[in-house]
């Protein structure tokens, strides 16, 4: 079945840092590919995309790029924020998004000013 | 334009009671799905809902069932509660396209069984 990993957290930066976080996926098609974000005692905010292989997904400076080849979508922003904490999903869904999503187990970003 | 809502926010549940938890939809919405979120792990598909029948599940027993309405909105219920039950239970709210489709989440009800 389709599955999603993630690297483990917490990961710890200072402000300005570069960030990246590591996802790779499993899955017996062709997925969307999603990042989403949880800040502290919310629910799920969809933080970014990507509905085929080499289309990158872009949002509040973060990005990703679906790569096809290494079944990856890494997570990166250039200059992280204090406010930029939060828990951080990487998921997949078959059909477009259409399908139940499958997520990673989440990376804890800590950011410290 | 109100998004996904969600209620109540918490409860509290004793061992083999059932529970029922609501979500509306997205204005615009006409697929509700639903999550089950343990504490430190990502969430889990429990279902999809579209036109009032289940369209897909998840790996979860036949406890967990739902509902849907005429108006798009869902319910979930768990019956015979167990204390690995406990999690914060996510709705997620999408425009069936059978294409693309984006599921925005609401805050979540946060079920606590003891």
């Amino acid at each position: 079945g389709d599955s999603v990993t993630q690297m483990e957290g917490p990961v710890t930066l200072s402000e300005e840092a570069f960030l990246t976080i590591n996802c790779t996926y499993t899955a017996t098609g062709y997925p969307s590919l999603f990042w989403y974000v949880q800040y502290p005692g919310e629910g799920l905010q969809l933080l970014l995309k990507a509905t085929k292989a080499d289309d990158k997904g872009s949002n509040k400076g973060f990005e990703a790029t679906y790569r096809k080849e290494t079944t990856s979508f890494h997570l990166e922003k250039g200059s992280v924020q204090v406010s930029d904490s939060a828990v951080y999903f990487c998921a997949l869904s078959d059909r477009g998004g259409a399908d139940g999503l499958t997520f990673g187990k989440g990376t804890h970003l800590i950011i410290q000013p | 334009d109100a998004g996904v809502t969600q209620s109540p926010t918490h409860l509290i549940k004793t061992r083999g009671q059932q529970v029922t938890l609501r979500c509306s939809p997205k204005s615009g919405h006409d697929t509700v799905s639903w999550y089950q979120q343990a504490l430190g792990q990502g969430p889990q598909f429990i279902f999809q809902y579209y036109e009032e029948e289940e369209r897909q599940r998840g790996n979860f027993p036949d406890r967990f069932s739902g509902h849907q309405f005429p108006n798009y909105s869902s319910e979930l219920n768990v019956n015979a509660l167990l204390l690995g039950d406990s999690a914060l239970y996510l709705c997620a709210s999408s425009l069936f396209t059978g294409v693309q489709e984006t599921q925005y989440f609401g805050p979540g009800t946060r079920l606590l069984v003891l």
